[in-house]
């Protein structure tokens, strides 16, 4: 079946603009994870979200950062004010439940860059 | 908190050597699962072993094999008879079972593994 996805793959903006990151986890996944991976940083989580409940969001580096998750499926990363610092390939996963047996199935990941 | 370290930055074999990849981790928490991911150059992470805190017996699945020690928090990672479509980064990964928690995965840096032809 179809796996993670993300959209898009790459996206230059410039300093200070507004960006969104798209994610469409695997079909029946009720947890879904957003994940930024940068060279000083290495993988760090950011907000996760089960099913209809209110995310978890301590993850976030600051409050230019925020997700939402509609109908418990499609998943929005929002990085408002961007800035260099904030370039980086966020990743989304997602996982059959929140059961930490389950393994997260990652997505190919877009990458951002901010001039 | 949780903590997973991997002091080898870099490792390079010839193919056919065997390779062992280290990581130590950090939780006080009693329940738990660790993680082996990789993640070739086109980017996105593979989900590869799994082990819970309670399951000391090691195993061997094809050419991986892990190594968990409870006594000393290590859960090594062997790749026997390397190839080259193993060169890759390979992460190991935390996750605890506390209720309450968003039981994201807490990563260490990576090793990157060349295999050398």
């Amino acid at each position: 079946g179809a796996g993670v996805s993300q959209s898009p793959s790459n996206k230059v903006t410039e300093k200070g603009k507004d960006v969104e990151l798209r994610c469409d986890p695997i079909s029946g996944h009720t947890a879904l994870y957003w994940y930024r991976q940068s060279l000083g940083q290495g993988l760090e989580f950011l907000i996760y979200f089960q099913g209809n409940s209110a995310p978890d969001k301590s993850g976030l580096p600051s409050d230019r950062f925020s997700a939402e998750r509609t109908g418990g499926s499609v998943s929005t990363l929002t990085i408002q004010r961007t800035q260099q610092e904030d370039s980086a390939v966020y990743l989304c996963a997602s996982s059959l439940s929140s059961s930490s047996y389950n393994e997260q199935f990652f997505g190919p990941g877009t990458r951002l860059t901010v001039l | 908190a949780q903590k997973v370290t991997q002091a080898q930055t870099e490792i390079s074999v010839v193919e056919k050597e065997d390779v062992t990849l280290d990581c130590v981790y950090e939780t006080r928490d009693t329940t738990y699962y660790l993680f082996w991911y990789k993640q070739p150059p086109s980017g996105e992470l593979v989900f590869l072993i799994r082990r819970n805190s309670f399951d000391e017996q090691n195993e061997i699945s094809g050419r991986y094999s892990w190594n968990f020690q409870k006594s000393t928090s290590s859960f090594n990672f062997t790749i026997t008879a390397s190839q080259v479509v193993d060169s890759a980064v390979y992460f190991c990964a935390l996750r605890i079972s506390s209720s309450g928690s968003a039981r994201q995965l807490t990563f260490g840096s990576g090793t990157q593994l060349t295999v050398l032809p």
